[in-house]
């Protein structure tokens, strides 16, 4: 089964900052990437950023960023110039082929940004 | 653009009732999910189906049942409700497996079920 480690139950960060989300994960399935969700405090699951696997360059999504490293297995996210609105839930999730690609999603990170 | 619709959104039920919690999506998508998510986890998966008529079991399936009669629609069954069942759950859709280029998973909104 995989198992995937955040390692950061709970972060802060002041509005305007960067901050990094931990992730990594034990797999032997390393056909297929990484994706993150953020689930605000109204519950919905939002897609943030997605990693293939084979991708050469680090995966951006506007402020997101993946520091990805696929030998080691991690996927860390970075937010950069933090909002108030960036406070919610974090969690990484790659795929499983032998559940239909079902997404197989860690414990989470709270990240509560501060002004 | 409706995307994945859940129902209902918030549901009480009494120690061994039983119910079925609906999930319809509009976009053709092949593959749907059931998950749910206890307080302060990350989602665990129930079931899932690759196709109309074609379902398996996740990683925590006890107490459930589900059917994909359609393309469109992916009902999960409670028998026999149970405290253990209390929990947010989410059905989730994508056109092909999710890590295939160009291809990431759509949640519904979440049904929020208390067993009591």
């Amino acid at each position: 089964a995989q198992k995937i480690t955040q390692t950061q139950p709970g972060m802060f960060v002041q509005e305007k900052e960067a901050v990094t989300l931990d992730c990594t994960y034990d797999t032997s399935d390393q056909s297929y990437g990484l994706f993150w969700y953020k689930q605000p405090s109204s519950g919905e699951m939002i897609f943030l950023i997605y990693q293939g696997s084979y991708d050469e360059q680090n995966a951006t999504e506007g402020r997101y960023s993946l520091n990805f490293q696929k030998a080691r297995k991690s996927a860390n996210l970075v937010i950069s110039a933090s909002q108030l609105g960036d406070s919610a839930m974090y969690f990484c999730a790659p795929p499983n082929s032998n559940s239909g690609y079902a997404l197989n999603f860690g414990k989470g990170t709270s990240l509560l940004v501060t002004p | 653009n409706a995307g994945v619709t859940q129902t209902p959104k918030f549901r009480i039920l009494k120690i061994g009732q039983s119910m079925t919690l609906q999930c319809a999506q509009d976009m053709n998508h092949n593959y749907m999910y059931w998950y749910r998510q206890d307080p302060g986890m990350g989602l665990k998966l129930i079931y899932y189906s690759v196709g109309a008529g074609i379902t398996d079991k996740g990683e925590v399936p006890n107490g459930y049942n589900v059917s994909r009669s359609t393309t469109e629609d992916f009902p999960l069954r409670l028998e026999l409700a149970a405290p253990s069942q209390t929990s947010v759950y989410f059905c989730a859709s994508s056109y092909r497996g999710p890590g295939l280029p160009n291809t990431e998973a759509f949640f519904g909104q979440g049904t929020r079920l208390t067993v009591v």
